[in-house]
C-alpha cells in the first residue's frame, strides 16, 4: 500500500493565484515528519517546509505553508501568490518508524501560466 | 560548503558493465541514502544505510549494491546493468537515525542510461 498519495499528477494554475498541491500519508507510527521538496527542471532536489507529527501549528515558510490535518492524514502544501519560477515538480515525503525509512509520493507536476 | 557531491553527472553504459556511482557527504550525517526516480513513479529508495557498516534495503534493491566503510562516502555499485536501471539516481544524507525531524540533503543525481 502506498504510503504516500499525491492524487494530482499535474496542475495549471494562473501566475499570481494561490495553488493547494494534496498529499496524503499512512503511518501508524505517533512520531513522523512531513517534507516538500520542489524539483525544477534542472533536476536539483530543493526543500520546501517542514512539519512533524507533534507540531500543533501549520508550518510556514515564506510563500509556501502547509495545511497539516493530522486526523485525515493529510499534508496539503499551499503556495501563496505563484509566481512563474514555481513550474516544476513537488514532492511530499514522510520520515518515521525505527527503521528511519523516508519515502516519497510520485508527485505533482506545477505549471505556471503567465 | 555543506553539501553532498554525487559522480558521475551523467553515465553512458551498456549492458552487463559493472559500474560505480560515488556519494560523499561532508555533514557528518549518519543516515545516507540512494534513490531512483521515474517518470509517473517518483521517488523510489533503493538503499539506505543508518551507520557505518549498517545498509538496509529500500523498496528496489534489486540488482543494486551499497556499501558504508566510511561515514562520509556511500557508493552504489551496479555489478550488471540492464536497461531497466536506466533511471536518474539521487544520493541524499541526513542526520539520524531516530530523527524524523531531519530534512534530507541531496546531490545533485546521476543520470545513467543502460544501452
Amino acid at each position: 500500500a502506498q504510503k504516500i498519495t499525491q492524487t494530482q499528477p499535474g496542475m495549471f494554475v494562473q501566475e499570481k493565484e494561490a495553488v493547494t498541491l494534496d498529499c496524503t500519508y499512512d503511518t501508524s507510527d505517533p512520531s513522523y515528519g512531513l517534507f516538500w521538496y520542489k524539483q525544477p527542471s534542472s533536476g536539483e532536489m530543493i526543500f520546501l517546509i517542514y512539519q512533524g507529527s507533534y507540531d500543533q501549528q501549520n508550518a510556514t515558510e515564506g510563500r509556501y505553508s502547509l495545511n497539516f490535518q493530522k486526523a485525515r492524514k493529510s499534508a496539503n502544501l499551499v503556495i501563496s501568490a505563484s509566481q512563474l519560477g514555481d513550474s516544476a515538480m513537488y514532492f511530499c515525503a514522510m520520515r518515521e518508524g525505527p527503521d528511519d525509512k523516508i519515502i516519497f509520493g510520485k508527485g505533482t507536476r506545477l505549471h505556471i501560466l503567465p | 560548503e555543506a553539501q553532498v557531491t554525487q559522480n558521475p553527472r551523467y553515465l553512458i553504459t551498456v549492458t552487463g558493465k559493472k559500474l560505480t556511482v560515488t556519494c560523499s557527504q561532508n555533514m557528518n550525517h549518519e543516515y545516507m541514502s540512494w534513490y531512483r526516480q521515474d517518470p509517473g513513479l517518483g521517488l523510489r529508495q533503493i538503499y539506505y544505510s543508518m551507520n557505518v557498516e549498517v545498509t538496509d534495503k529500500g523498496d528496489v534493491p534489486e540488482g543494486y549494491k551499497v556499501s558504508r566503510k566510511e561515514k562520509r562516502n556511500f557508493p552504489l555499485i551496479l555489478e550488471s546493468p540492464s536497461p531497466n536501471q536506466t533511471s536518474l539516481y539521487f544520493c541524499a544524507s541526513s542526520l539520524g537515525p531516530g530523527n524524523y525531524n531531519e530534512k534530507l540533503f541531496f546531490g545533485s543525481g546521476t543520470q545513467l542510461s543502460v544501452l
